[in-house]
C-alpha cells in the first residue's frame, strides 16, 4: 500500500497568515494527489485534484503543488473558517490511501 | 446539487452484519463518468477506503476488508448499499458514502457513526 506522511500533524496559524502543508508519498504517484479540508463533524469537502487544480466554488487563496513523491498544499492567507483539518489522498494504485491529517488551530 | 444520504442501523452487535444503504438524489446514479464508494473514518485509523462500486455492480475492494465486504446497487431506486460481515469493535467508525470521479469522492454523504457493540 501507498502511505502518505503529512506534516505538520498540527499546526497553529493566526487569520492572514500563509501555511504550508506538506505530503509525502511512500513512492511517485504522478499527482494523483488530493487534498481535503474537514470541519469537525462534517464530510471531508474537496479542495485540489490532481495535485494541483483547484475544484470549482474552492477560493483562490488554496493552492496545490508537488509531483512525484513531494506534494504541498498552501493558503496564502488564512481566515477564521479555515481553521478545520486537511488530508491528501492518493488515487494512483489501489488500495486507494489518505493521509493521517494536519489539524489547523488558532494561535 | 449532488446529494448523498446514508441510512442504516447505528449499533450493530460483535460478529454480526453492517448494513448500511446510499440513497443519491440530485444526480442519476447511472453515469458512465462516475463510481460510487464508501469510505470509513475512526480515530484509531484516519481515513479508510472500504471500496466502490459502478452502475453496472462492477466492484473494488480493499484488500484488508474484501473477505468480508459486499457491496451492491439498486438503480431503480438510486441507492447503493454496503455489508460488512462479521464486525467487532474496531470497525465502530462514521461511514461515509460518496461519488467517485477519476477514482476521488467529489461529494460525500454526512456520514454516519456505526458502533459495534454488545
Amino acid at each position: 500500500d501507498i502511505q502518505l506522511t503529512q506534516s505538520p500533524s498540527s499546526l497553529s496559524a493566526s487569520v492572514g497568515d500563509r501555511v504550508t502543508i506538506t505530503c509525502r508519498p511512500s513512492q511517485s504517484i504522478s499527482n494523483y494527489l488530493i487534498w481535503y479540508q474537514q470541519i469537525p463533524g462534517k464530510a471531508p469537502k474537496l479542495l485540489i485534484y490532481a495535485a494541483s487544480t483547484l475544484q470549482s466554488g474552492v477560493p483562490s487563496r488554496f493552492s496545490g503543488s508537488g509531483s512525484g513523491t513531494d506534494y504541498t498544499l498552501t493558503i496564502s492567507s488564512l481566515e477564521p473558517e479555515d481553521f478545520a483539518t486537511y488530508f491528501c489522498h492518493q488515487s494512483f494504485h489501489t488500495p486507494y490511501t489518505f493521509g493521517q491529517g494536519t489539524k489547523l488551530e488558532i494561535k | 446539487q449532488l446529494q448523498l444520504q446514508e441510512s442504516g442501523p447505528r449499533l450493530v452487535r460483535p460478529s454480526e452484519t453492517l448494513s448500511l444503504t446510499c440513497s443519491v438524489s440530485g444526480g442519476s446514479i447511472i453515469s458512465t463518468n462516475s463510481y460510487w464508494g464508501w469510505i470509513r473514518q475512526s480515530p484509531g485509523k484516519g481515513l479508510e477506503w472500504i471500496g466502490s462500486i459502478y452502475y453496472s455492480g462492477d466492484t473494488y475492494y480493499t484488500p484488508s476488508l474484501k473477505s468480508r465486504v459486499t457491496m451492491s446497487v439498486d438503480t431503480s431506486k438510486s441507492q447503493f448499499s454496503l455489508r460488512l460481515t462479521s464486525v467487532t469493535a474496531a470497525d465502530t467508525a462514521v461511514y461515509y458514502c460518496a461519488r467517485l470521479v477519476h477514482d476521488y469522492p467529489d461529494y460525500w454523504g454526512q456520514g454516519t457513526l456505526v458502533t459495534v457493540s454488545s
